[in-house]
């Protein structure tokens, strides 16, 4: 069964430090993997895409990297600002990359003063 | 339009009733998808439309779950007979052709069945 699972769950940090969310999948055939931001009561909004082929992909102060052999990706945030606080979600899509796309639980981060 | 809309925002129906939601993608984007997102979970894929085509609806629940884009730009998703597990927010997203193409998400509709 194609799944996404991510940890923590949830995450409480000060501002400014940095942290990693951590994302494992077993959906196949592999085609990308995308992180998505959530705000409280709002659409996710598309943090970055990576393909197969790519390890690395940074957006601003946000990180992502793909290990497809061991089937799991990570999100660093550097200098993490109160406005970070959301839910990130793990998103890997099979196939020609349109469908299905299976979406992890996400983890909600918390970034206090 | 600017970004991708839908209505209405809040709906609360009777267990029993028809509801139809509607969503309205970027006026450009070729491709639309509908999720399903309980509170406190990820989205759950629905079905998407390739203009008019409908390329994969695997992810609809029941057969009560139907949807359309009769023109290849607004689409629909009617649950008929509905029931509490229906209650959920209903989530729409465009892009521009499928694909790799970054998914945009509209506000989405909640969906509160009593």
């Amino acid at each position: 069964k194609n799944q996404v699972e991510q940890s923590p769950q949830s995450l409480i940090i000060l501002e400014g430090k940095n942290c990693t969310l951590q994302c494992n999948y077993t959906v196949s055939p592999f085609s990308n993997l995308r992180w998505y931001k959530q705000d409280t009561g709002r659409g996710p909004v598309s943090l970055t895409i990576m393909t197969f082929s790519e390890n690395t992909k940074s957006n601003g102060r946000y990180t992502a990297t793909l290990d497809a052999d061991t089937k799991q990706s990570s999100l660093h945030i550097t200098a993490s600002q109160l406005s970070d606080s959301a839910s990130y979600i793990c998103v890997v899509s099979a196939n020609s990359g349109n469908t299905p796309l299976v979406f992890g639980k996400g983890t909600r981060l918390s970034v206090i003063a | 339009g600017a970004g991708v809309s839908q209505s209405p925002r809040y709906k609360v129906t009777k267990r029993g009733q028809d509801v139809t939601l509607r969503c309205d993608p970027i006026s450009s984007h070729a491709t639309l998808y509908w999720y399903q997102q309980a509170l406190g979970q990820g989205p759950e894929f629905l079905t998407y439309f390739n203009y008019e085509a409908q390329p994969d609806k695997s992810g609809l629940p029941s057969d009560r779950f139907s949807a359309e884009r009769p023109e290849g730009s607004i689409s629909t998703l009617t649950i008929q007979r509905t029931e509490q597990r229906d209650s959920a927010m209903y989530r729409c997203a465009s892009s521009l052709d499928g694909g790799l193409d970054t998914q945009y998400f509209g506000p989405g509709t909640r969906l509160t069945v009593l």
